[in-house]
């Protein structure tokens, strides 16, 4: 069964910084992309960034180009998202998704999800 | 980058059939076969309903069916059910910038 666990959220300030990491299990990691989607209160879902199966591609939504920096590791089974510049927009719970097509370099679709950890921007 | 356009609301009574749309760019819906839905119920991670346009993940039920016209594609929900009230929200590949665009998503009322 895949699973994905997503950590790191919390409340931080306008400007700051904040990393969210999560952790695979269940399927062969290195075997596909893997994205962030994040969705805001109230609104509906945004892709953020994603990353190819070995690194070489990665991807990122224009709200966040230039301020979020997308990583993983694939002999730990993990991904990251490092937010810089945060802003009270980027209020969210982020979402850590598996990419559903093998050897995955790109966006084709998100077949598996986690269940979110949330990032509050205010002072 | 431009999200897809959705309609905000849809409904239907059970047993019957609704069809959501959304509405891309040649740049995204338009130019390439990977159109997915994903059902999202409240508090719970979205699901993938609906991949490549209209190919069904194993364990959904094949009342859920997917098709795309030139930019726009669609989702049809047949033979409604209680527990298909959810959001539905489309996506699809958008090139090798922005990589991934959602909808604005649909909010289906089963009444």
């Amino acid at each position: 069964e895949v699973k994905l666990v997503e950590s790191g959220g919390g409340l931080v300030q306008p400007g700051r910084s904040l990393t969210l990491s999560c952790a695979a299990s269940g399927f062969t990691f290195d075997d596909y992309a893997m994205h962030w989607v994040r969705q805001g209160p109230g609104k509906g879902l945004e892709w953020v960034s994603g990353i190819g199966w070995n690194s070489a591609g990665k991807g990122y939504a224009d709200s966040v180009k230039g301020r979020f920096t997308i990583s993983r590791d694939n002999a730990k089974k993990s991904l990251y998202l490092q937010m810089n510049s945060l802003r009270a927009d980027d209020t969210a719970l982020y979402y850590c998704v598996k990419d559903g097509i093998y050897g995955s370099g790109t966006y084709y679709y998100l077949d598996s999800w986690g269940q979110g950890t949330t990032v509050i921007v205010s002072s | 980058q431009s999200a897809l356009t959705q309609p905000p609301s849809a409904s239907g009574s059970p047993g019957q059939s609704v069809t959501i749309s959304c509405t891309g760019t040649s740049s995204d819906v338009g130019g390439y076969d990977y159109v997915s839905w994903y059902q999202k119920h409240p508090d719970k991670a979205p699901k993938l309903v609906i991949y490549a346009v209209n190919k069904r993940p194993s364990g959904v039920p094949d009342r859920f069916s997917g098709s795309k016209s030139g930019n726009t594609a669609s989702l049809t929900v047949s033979g409604l059910q209680v527990e298909d009230e959810a959001d539905y929200f489309c996506s699809s590949y958008a090139g090798s910038n922005n990589w991934g665009v959602f909808g604005g998503g649909t909010k289906l009322t089963v009444l």
